[in-house]
């Protein structure tokens, strides 16, 4: 059973950086999409982006500026940097997978539980 | 910016039928936005009822079905249960690898 555990700091304070990891068991994190989602309180989910095993990448246009994805094969996880937060970059962080054919990706199969990432001083 | 619009909320009596919609603030919607359907419960990750626009994801029964319908995706629940008192977002392929959410819809069951 696939499993994904997303890990970092519940507050950040503005202006400095979110870093959040999310860890992928029982399934290889190669050769497969991954993407963070993210969603404010009360409101809607937000697609921040997704990044392949090999390290391509592709954000929100509206995040793209502050955003860095990566992964770490070897430790079978990925990670989110979003850079000079602000308030309204409090929110549930979800990271999750992509169910991918060798045409396109449909949908989000799989997700993590979430983490609340709050930012205040 | 392209935004996705939902209608924000619906109200549907149980064993009743809603059907949801998906539209971009420009153009229509087709087959090839790759519409998803999220249900999503408070406290709870969204899981997925539709991919693809009308494929439906393993376990998910067979009341929910996905379509387009004139400009707009759709979802539309046939015959609505109690525990289907939830949030429902969709979400578009836009192009150039972008994916955008909608606003989500918050479906009553009374």
């Amino acid at each position: 059973q696939v499993q994904l555990q997303e890990s970092g700091p519940g507050l950040v304070k503005p202006s400095e950086t979110l870093s959040l990891t999310c860890s992928v068991s029982g399934d290889s994190i190669s050769n497969q999409w991954w993407s963070w989602v993210r969603q404010p309180p009360g409101k809607g989910l937000e697609w921040i982006g997704y990044i392949y095993y090999s390290g391509s990448t592709n954000y929100s246009p509206s995040l793209k500026s502050r955003v860095i994805m990566s992964v770490d094969t070897s430790k079978n996880q990925f990670s989110l940097k979003l850079n000079s937060v602000v308030a309204a970059d409090t929110a549930v962080y979800y990271c999750a997978r992509w169910y991918c054919d060798s045409h396109m990706c449909y949908h989000l199969d799989v997700w993590g539980k979430g983490t609340t990432v709050t930012v205040s001083s | 910016q392209i935004v996705v619009t939902q209608e924000p909320s619906f109200s549907v009596s149980p064993g009743g039928t809603v059907t949801l919609t998906c539209g971009l603030s420009s153009g229509s919607v087709s087959s090839g936005h790759y519409p998803n359907w999220y249900q999503q419960t408070p406290g709870q990750a969204p899981r997925t009822l539709i991919y693809n626009t009308n494929t439906r994801s393993s376990g998910v029964p067979g009341r929910f079905s996905g379509s387009i319908l004139g400009s707009k995706a759709a979802l539309t629940i046939t015959g609505a249960q109690a525990d289907d008192e939830s949030d429902y977002y969709c979400m578009l392929y836009i192009g150039s690898g972008i994916r955008v959410f909608g606003g989500g819809t918050k479906v009553t069951v009374l």
